[in-house]
């Protein structure tokens, strides 16, 4: 089946430094997703990508569909302490298959 | 938009009973929704999806008489823990997506079962 290799699997950062995670696949999806998820929370959505090659910001976020459509990339810049949390990426194969495949997550710590 | 709800948050059941948990998208029609599980500091394990008026598709591995699902309407999908167990202990999540809409799923804030 489809893997996704998240990296890196944990992150300790100061207040104000940017951050790079990313996602690599074994296999095509149509649709990458960054979701960030808080304790006890479900995830909340973040960046949609839905192109090969798009480049998508929101606030502080930038994420980037990957060429090959097998890779993707979270940045934050400027980071703050609300910033702390386990980020996923999930990607999608496309058609009527719905589905998604999650990577393990990034956990975030960002020291203020 | 896009919101999706879940009741209840927490749940505690001795073992041998059956709870039921609730997702419900607010304001939208959803006309697939799906059903995960998480482990404590690991990622989402799709469980089912779940589509409304039909039976719904378990992944490999889960017991469909365990994990009861029901999608009656556009905006509500049931799942039933039935005789749980205490290995059955986990956060369960649900998401939907809008129907017509962008096929992004949207997820709900989780239900935290422990089962003693």
């Amino acid at each position: 089946g489809q893997q996704l290799n998240q990296s890196p699997q944990s992150m300790f950062i100061q207040e104000g430094e940017d951050v790079s995670m990313n996602c690599t696949s074994s296999s095509i999806f149509n649709t990458w997703l960054w979701y960030k998820q808080d304790p006890g929370e479900g995830p909340v959505l973040l960046i949609a990508l839905y192109k090969a090659g798009e480049l998508t910001s929101n606030g502080r976020l930038t994420a980037q569909f990957g060429i090959t459509r097998k890779d993707s990339f979270l940045n934050i810049s400027a980071s703050i302490p609300s910033d702390v949390g386990i980020y996923f990426c999930a990607g999608r194969s496309g058609g009527s298959n719905y589905k998604l495949t999650f990577g393990k997550g990034t956990l975030l710590t960002v020291n203020p | 938009g896009a919101v999706v709800s879940q009741h209840p948050s927490r749940v505690i059941c001795k073992s041998g009973t059956s709870v039921k948990i609730e997702c419900r998208s607010l304001d939208f029609q959803a006309t697939t929704m799906f059903w995960y599980r998480q482990f404590p500091k690991k990622s989402l394990m799709l469980m089912a999806t779940s589509n409304e008026g039909s039976k719904a598709t378990y992944e490999q591995g889960v017991e469909k008489d365990k994990f009861l699902i029901n999608h009656a309407s556009l905006t509500l999908s049931t799942l039933t823990v039935t005789s749980a167990h205490p290995e059955d202990s986990s956060f369960y999540i649900c998401s939907a997506i809008q129907t017509g809409g962008s096929e992004t799923q949207y997820f709900g804030p989780g239900t935290r079962l422990l089962v003693l």
